[in-house]
């Protein structure tokens, strides 16, 4: 039972562009939505995060979009950079509640 | 220096062996918690606990056992009855109630002789 579903599972893009990644979920008591990236043998480490009360939140070159009505969210890094590579996990939760519940994970690949 | 410690970095295990995961945290966080992680797969819930002397189990917690004495740590057992143990293995804190965010010890990699 995925609850987070997330894709594309691999991604490679050119240094300055774009990365796109999607999530979708199925639980509509969802109210926290959180991306994390993890480097190789690292933990993940917070990146950035969104509530359902809001469309879109940006921190630097990383942005959130949040489409409510369509249960889906995306992260979207600008400018990529080969120091951006690494595998980005979307996650869920509800508010007060257990844990978080992860997607499968995006291996980012930003090529010099 | 404040975070989440866990060790050893790398664990081996033999076949019918019990091995315990240590987790450290001084962030004065409630809540812990136990991942697993494989690859293509994401990261799975164990063990979760909210107060000291109390846990619940997650998701995949067949095989596993926990403890939480005090606040600052909670050990993860990884029993005999785990027999698919290979995995990367993650603890988390988070702080009380209103802040939803975890935060991530470095990792534990546990590995089947």
């Amino acid at each position: 039972q995925q609850q987070v579903k997330q894709s594309p599972q691999s991604l490679i893009v050119q240094k300055g562009g774009i990365s796109i990644i999607n999530c979708a979920y199925e639980n509509t008591a969802f109210d926290y939505f959180p991306w994390y990236q993890q480097f190789p043998g690292k933990g993940p480490a917070l990146l950035i995060a969104i509530r359902p009360d809001v469309s879109e939140k940006k921190e630097g070159r990383f942005t959130i979009s949040f489409n409510k009505s369509a249960k889906q969210f995306s992260l979207h890094i600008m400018d990529s950079q080969p120091g951006d590579s690494a595998t980005y996990f979307c996650a869920a939760s509800i508010k007060g509640r257990r844990a978080l519940t992860f997607g499968s994970g995006t291996r980012l690949q930003v090529q010099p | 220096d404040g975070g989440i410690t866990q060790s050893p970095k790398y664990l081996f295990r033999k076949e019918g062996q019990n091995v315990t995961l240590s987790c450290e945290q001084n962030l004065n966080h409630d809540a812990m918690y136990w991942y697993r992680q494989d690859p293509g797969q994401g990261l799975r819930l164990i063990y979760y606990s909210q107060i000291v002397n109390d846990f619940q189990k997650g998701d995949i917690a067949e095989g596993y056992s926990v403890s939480r004495e005090k606040k600052e740590s909670f050990p993860l057992t990884v029993t005999s009855a785990q027999k698919n143990p290979t995995a990367f293995y993650l603890c988390a804190s988070k702080a009380p109630a209103g802040h939803e965010t975890q935060y991530f010890g470095p990792g534990t990699r546990l590995l089947v002789l």
